[in-house]
Protein backbone atom coordinates (compact mmCIF):
# COMPACT_ATOMS: atom_id res chain seq x y z
CA UNK A 1 0.00 0.00 0.00
CA UNK A 2 1.35 3.35 -1.34
CA UNK A 3 -0.54 5.47 1.15
CA UNK A 4 -2.03 7.05 -2.03
CA UNK A 5 -5.93 6.54 -2.23
CA UNK A 6 -7.84 7.18 -5.75
CA UNK A 7 -11.81 6.71 -6.07
CA UNK A 8 -13.33 5.27 -7.31
CA UNK A 9 -11.76 1.93 -8.56
CA UNK A 10 -13.82 1.13 -11.84
CA UNK A 11 -16.26 3.74 -13.57
CA UNK A 12 -18.22 3.30 -16.86
CA UNK A 13 -20.15 6.14 -18.46
CA UNK A 14 -21.30 6.90 -21.85
CA UNK A 15 -20.00 9.12 -24.49
CA UNK A 16 -20.18 12.65 -24.03
CA UNK A 17 -20.41 12.52 -20.19
CA UNK A 18 -18.30 14.11 -17.77
CA UNK A 19 -16.58 12.42 -14.75
CA UNK A 20 -13.98 13.28 -11.78
CA UNK A 21 -11.44 10.69 -10.34
CA UNK A 22 -10.49 11.63 -6.98
CA UNK A 23 -7.00 11.41 -5.38
CA UNK A 24 -6.04 12.10 -1.91
CA UNK A 25 -1.61 12.10 -1.51
CA UNK A 26 0.10 10.27 0.96
CA UNK A 27 0.56 12.11 4.27
CA UNK A 28 2.88 14.81 4.32
CA UNK A 29 2.98 15.10 0.13
CA UNK A 30 2.34 18.22 -1.60
CA UNK A 31 2.76 17.57 -5.06
CA UNK A 32 0.57 15.34 -6.97
CA UNK A 33 0.92 13.95 -10.42
CA UNK A 34 -1.75 12.16 -13.17
CA UNK A 35 -1.29 9.79 -15.37
CA UNK A 36 -2.94 8.24 -18.22
CA UNK A 37 -2.11 4.31 -18.99
CA UNK A 38 -3.94 2.84 -22.21
CA UNK A 39 -3.29 -0.02 -24.62
CA UNK A 40 -2.35 2.33 -27.77
CA UNK A 41 -0.62 5.43 -25.92
CA UNK A 42 1.05 3.59 -22.76
CA UNK A 43 1.85 5.59 -19.82
CA UNK A 44 1.60 9.02 -20.06
CA UNK A 45 2.21 11.83 -17.98
CA UNK A 46 -0.67 14.19 -18.08
CA UNK A 47 0.02 16.93 -15.29
CA UNK A 48 1.62 17.73 -11.84
CA UNK A 49 0.55 19.74 -9.11
CA UNK A 50 2.25 21.54 -6.20
CA UNK A 51 0.54 22.81 -2.87
CA UNK A 52 -2.38 23.83 -5.16
CA UNK A 53 -0.25 25.68 -8.18
CA UNK A 54 0.11 23.70 -11.65
CA UNK A 55 3.98 22.76 -11.86
CA UNK A 56 4.30 20.87 -14.90
CA UNK A 57 1.81 20.43 -18.21
CA UNK A 58 2.23 16.55 -20.28
CA UNK A 59 -0.48 15.74 -22.81
CA UNK A 60 -3.25 16.45 -21.05
CA UNK A 61 -5.99 16.96 -23.82
CA UNK A 62 -8.51 20.54 -23.47
CA UNK A 63 -10.99 18.59 -21.99
CA UNK A 64 -9.09 17.46 -19.46
CA UNK A 65 -8.35 19.93 -16.58
CA UNK A 66 -6.87 19.16 -12.82
CA UNK A 67 -6.93 21.01 -9.46
CA UNK A 68 -5.19 20.45 -6.31
CA UNK A 69 -7.40 21.88 -3.16
CA UNK A 70 -5.68 23.26 -0.07
CA UNK A 71 -6.32 19.91 1.71
CA UNK A 72 -3.87 18.59 -0.86
CA UNK A 73 -6.06 15.94 -2.33
CA UNK A 74 -6.38 16.35 -6.65
CA UNK A 75 -9.38 16.11 -9.04
CA UNK A 76 -8.75 15.27 -12.73
CA UNK A 77 -12.18 16.21 -14.29
CA UNK A 78 -12.79 14.47 -17.68
CA UNK A 79 -15.52 16.17 -20.18
CA UNK A 80 -17.06 15.53 -23.87
CA UNK A 81 -15.84 11.41 -22.75
CA UNK A 82 -14.86 9.79 -25.94
CA UNK A 83 -14.16 5.83 -26.58
CA UNK A 84 -10.53 6.91 -26.69
CA UNK A 85 -10.52 8.35 -23.20
CA UNK A 86 -11.25 4.50 -22.11
CA UNK A 87 -7.87 3.73 -19.64
CA UNK A 88 -6.76 3.49 -16.55
CA UNK A 89 -5.88 6.74 -14.61
CA UNK A 90 -3.19 6.89 -11.96
CA UNK A 91 -1.81 9.24 -9.56
CA UNK A 92 1.21 9.76 -7.94
CA UNK A 93 2.37 12.11 -5.00
CA UNK A 94 5.45 13.29 -3.55
CA UNK A 95 7.10 15.27 -0.75
CA UNK A 96 8.36 18.56 -3.28
CA UNK A 97 7.56 17.67 -6.46
CA UNK A 98 11.24 17.33 -7.05
CA UNK A 99 12.34 15.22 -9.84
CA UNK A 100 14.88 13.20 -7.80
CA UNK A 101 11.70 12.49 -5.73
CA UNK A 102 10.31 8.79 -5.83
CA UNK A 103 6.78 9.26 -7.02
CA UNK A 104 4.16 6.83 -5.10
CA UNK A 105 1.36 5.86 -6.99
CA UNK A 106 -2.06 4.91 -6.21
CA UNK A 107 -3.88 2.08 -7.25
CA UNK A 108 -5.91 3.52 -10.10
CA UNK A 109 -9.39 4.31 -11.42
CA UNK A 110 -10.09 2.31 -14.44
CA UNK A 111 -12.20 4.10 -17.04
CA UNK A 112 -14.75 2.41 -19.30
CA UNK A 113 -16.39 5.16 -21.65
CA UNK A 114 -19.04 3.24 -23.80
CA UNK B 1 12.46 15.46 -26.15
CA UNK B 2 13.06 12.44 -23.81
CA UNK B 3 12.15 9.03 -24.86
CA UNK B 4 12.55 5.52 -23.50
CA UNK B 5 12.94 2.79 -25.14
CA UNK B 6 12.25 -0.57 -23.75
CA UNK B 7 12.98 -2.97 -26.82
CA UNK B 8 11.19 -6.75 -25.35
CA UNK B 9 7.52 -6.82 -25.25
CA UNK B 10 7.53 -9.68 -23.56
CA UNK B 11 9.98 -12.14 -21.91
CA UNK B 12 8.96 -15.52 -20.32
CA UNK B 13 11.72 -16.89 -17.77
CA UNK B 14 12.10 -19.92 -15.77
CA UNK B 15 11.72 -19.61 -11.63
CA UNK B 16 14.99 -19.68 -10.36
CA UNK B 17 16.64 -18.19 -13.69
CA UNK B 18 18.18 -14.60 -14.25
CA UNK B 19 16.08 -11.64 -15.39
CA UNK B 20 17.88 -9.03 -17.59
CA UNK B 21 15.29 -6.01 -18.50
CA UNK B 22 16.57 -3.53 -21.52
CA UNK B 23 16.20 0.13 -21.63
CA UNK B 24 17.60 2.71 -23.69
CA UNK B 25 16.76 6.45 -23.48
CA UNK B 26 17.34 9.34 -25.22
CA UNK B 27 18.05 12.55 -23.50
CA UNK B 28 20.89 15.29 -23.80
CA UNK B 29 21.93 15.60 -20.26
CA UNK B 30 22.56 13.45 -17.31
CA UNK B 31 18.52 11.96 -16.75
CA UNK B 32 17.49 10.77 -13.48
CA UNK B 33 16.72 7.05 -14.24
CA UNK B 34 13.92 4.69 -12.94
CA UNK B 35 12.14 0.83 -13.12
CA UNK B 36 9.10 0.73 -11.55
CA UNK B 37 6.82 -2.47 -11.26
CA UNK B 38 3.35 -3.16 -12.07
CA UNK B 39 1.39 -5.95 -10.51
CA UNK B 40 -1.61 -7.22 -12.38
CA UNK B 41 -4.06 -4.71 -10.99
CA UNK B 42 -2.07 -2.84 -8.91
CA UNK B 43 -0.72 0.70 -9.52
CA UNK B 44 3.21 1.57 -10.02
CA UNK B 45 5.84 0.26 -7.34
CA UNK B 46 9.10 2.01 -7.60
CA UNK B 47 11.77 -0.76 -7.91
CA UNK B 48 15.24 1.81 -8.10
CA UNK B 49 16.66 5.02 -9.04
CA UNK B 50 19.76 6.41 -10.65
CA UNK B 51 20.50 10.08 -10.45
CA UNK B 52 24.63 10.27 -10.29
CA UNK B 53 28.02 8.44 -8.33
CA UNK B 54 28.01 4.65 -8.35
CA UNK B 55 26.10 3.63 -11.93
CA UNK B 56 25.13 0.03 -10.07
CA UNK B 57 22.22 0.84 -8.58
CA UNK B 58 20.59 -1.66 -5.73
CA UNK B 59 17.04 -1.76 -5.53
CA UNK B 60 14.39 -3.39 -4.06
CA UNK B 61 13.30 -7.35 -4.11
CA UNK B 62 16.77 -8.10 -5.20
CA UNK B 63 16.95 -5.58 -8.10
CA UNK B 64 19.78 -4.19 -9.48
CA UNK B 65 20.51 -1.95 -12.01
CA UNK B 66 23.01 -0.35 -14.19
CA UNK B 67 23.49 2.59 -16.00
CA UNK B 68 25.74 2.65 -19.08
CA UNK B 69 26.03 6.71 -20.63
CA UNK B 70 28.23 5.35 -23.57
CA UNK B 71 25.45 3.01 -24.65
CA UNK B 72 22.26 5.22 -22.96
CA UNK B 73 21.01 2.65 -21.20
CA UNK B 74 19.71 1.17 -18.26
CA UNK B 75 19.18 -2.15 -17.72
CA UNK B 76 17.66 -3.72 -14.82
CA UNK B 77 18.90 -7.35 -13.59
CA UNK B 78 17.92 -10.03 -11.23
CA UNK B 79 19.83 -12.96 -10.63
CA UNK B 80 17.23 -15.39 -9.62
CA UNK B 81 13.72 -15.11 -10.61
CA UNK B 82 10.57 -15.75 -8.11
CA UNK B 83 7.20 -16.33 -9.07
CA UNK B 84 6.21 -13.33 -7.90
CA UNK B 85 8.59 -11.32 -10.12
CA UNK B 86 5.85 -11.72 -12.79
CA UNK B 87 4.43 -8.42 -13.59
CA UNK B 88 5.27 -5.39 -16.00
CA UNK B 89 7.97 -3.52 -15.51
CA UNK B 90 8.68 0.23 -16.65
CA UNK B 91 11.33 2.14 -17.25
CA UNK B 92 11.34 5.61 -17.21
CA UNK B 93 14.06 8.98 -17.18
CA UNK B 94 13.37 12.31 -15.70
CA UNK B 95 14.74 15.74 -16.60
CA UNK B 96 14.25 19.20 -14.65
CA UNK B 97 14.59 20.72 -17.84
CA UNK B 98 11.40 18.66 -18.87
CA UNK B 99 9.24 19.52 -15.88
CA UNK B 100 9.68 17.39 -14.04
CA UNK B 101 7.71 15.43 -16.03
CA UNK B 102 8.47 11.25 -15.79
CA UNK B 103 8.75 9.68 -19.40
CA UNK B 104 7.59 6.07 -19.50
CA UNK B 105 9.25 3.54 -22.14
CA UNK B 106 6.26 1.06 -23.55
CA UNK B 107 7.04 -1.97 -20.72
CA UNK B 108 8.20 -4.96 -20.70
CA UNK B 109 5.89 -8.38 -19.26
CA UNK B 110 7.31 -11.01 -17.45
CA UNK B 111 6.07 -14.35 -17.40
CA UNK B 112 7.85 -16.74 -15.04
CA UNK B 113 7.82 -20.27 -15.74
CA UNK B 114 7.89 -22.95 -13.10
Amino acid sequence: DSGVTQTPKHLITATGQRVTLRCSPRSGDLSVYWYQQSLDQGLQFLIQYYNGEERAKGNILERFSAQQFPDLHSELNLSSLELGDSALYFCASSVLGGIQETQYFGPGTRLLVL
Amino acid sequence: AQSVTQPDIHITVSEGASLELRCNYSYGATPYLFWYVQSPGQGLQLLLKYFSGDTLVQGIKGFEAEFKRSQSSFNLRKPSVHWSDAAEYFCAVGARAAGNKLTFGGGTRVLVKP
